[in-house]
């Protein structure tokens, strides 16, 4: 079992270019969340994603930024003209269920991350 | 509003000393609480589950509290290793909308000197 897979794992732009952030979940797990690390900041919920459907974009701002999880292939977090307070650390994380109440169903599973510098 | 809040924001303690992280919370309906251990550079790691009718529950030098009646958690390290300098984050699930939402605390940020 590799576990959430992320690529890649470091990504510089230059302003106004577009950054594409992908996430492979564990397998099995049909829910994707992606969260934002600022440095010396904690993590901040962007997006919550099913196959095919987004659930919870809350914490997504709302130009430039967009998800995806395709019924095929990895989730994708793409950030448009990217400014340089884009710069940081995206998490994917993978959990088996959203909706079960039972305490191991949404036991997160966090990938490595994506750490973007953009100049 | 949904909340989880850590304390201390940082901590430094020498090596084989103990430590306490705590973590207070407002999320209403309470599903789970959770302590992940981040490590600089990686990806947050779990340490510890917790539901309702949990009161401790230890992962080796790890022991988490519970006490669901003052929505309060606290992460006791024991015996600390070096190695135990990371940042510690309070998760709680709730029900939103139908889901299970996850609420992050800020963290708390330990370093373990010699």
């Amino acid at each position: 079992n590799a576990g959430v897979m992320q690529n890649p794992r470091h990504l510089v732009r230059r302003r106004g270019q577009e950054a594409r952030l992908r996430c492979s979940p564990m397998k099995g797990h049909s829910h994707v969340y992606w969260y934002r690390q600022l440095p010396e900041e904690g993590l901040k919920f962007m997006v919550y994603l099913q196959k095919e459907n987004i659930i919870d974009e809350s914490g997504m701002p709302k130009e430039r930024f967009s998800a995806e999880f395709p019924k095929e292939g990895p989730s994708i977090l793409r950030i448009q003209q990217v400014v340089r307070g884009d710069s940081a650390a995206y998490f994917c994380a993978s959990s088996p269920k959203g909706k079960s109440s039972k305490a191991g169903a949404n036991v997160l599973t966090f990938g490595a991350g994506s750490r973007l510098t953009v100049l | 509003k949904n909340q989880v809040e850590q304390s201390p924001q940082s901590l430094i303690i020498l090596e084989g000393k103990n430590c306490t992280l705590q973590c207070n919370y407002t999320v209403s309906p309470f599903s789970n609480l959770r302590w992940y251990k981040q490590d600089t550079g990686r990806g947050p790691v779990s340490l510890t589950i917790m539901t309702f009718s949990e009161n401790t529950k230890s992962n080796g030098r790890y022991t988490a509290t519970l006490d669901a009646d003052t929505k309060q958690s606290s992460l006791h390290i024991t015996a600390s290793q070096l190695s135990d300098s990371a940042s510690y984050i309070c998760v709680v699930t709730g029900l939103s909308g139908g889901y299970n939402k996850l609420i992050f605390g800020a963290g708390t940020r330990l370093a373990v000197h010699p």
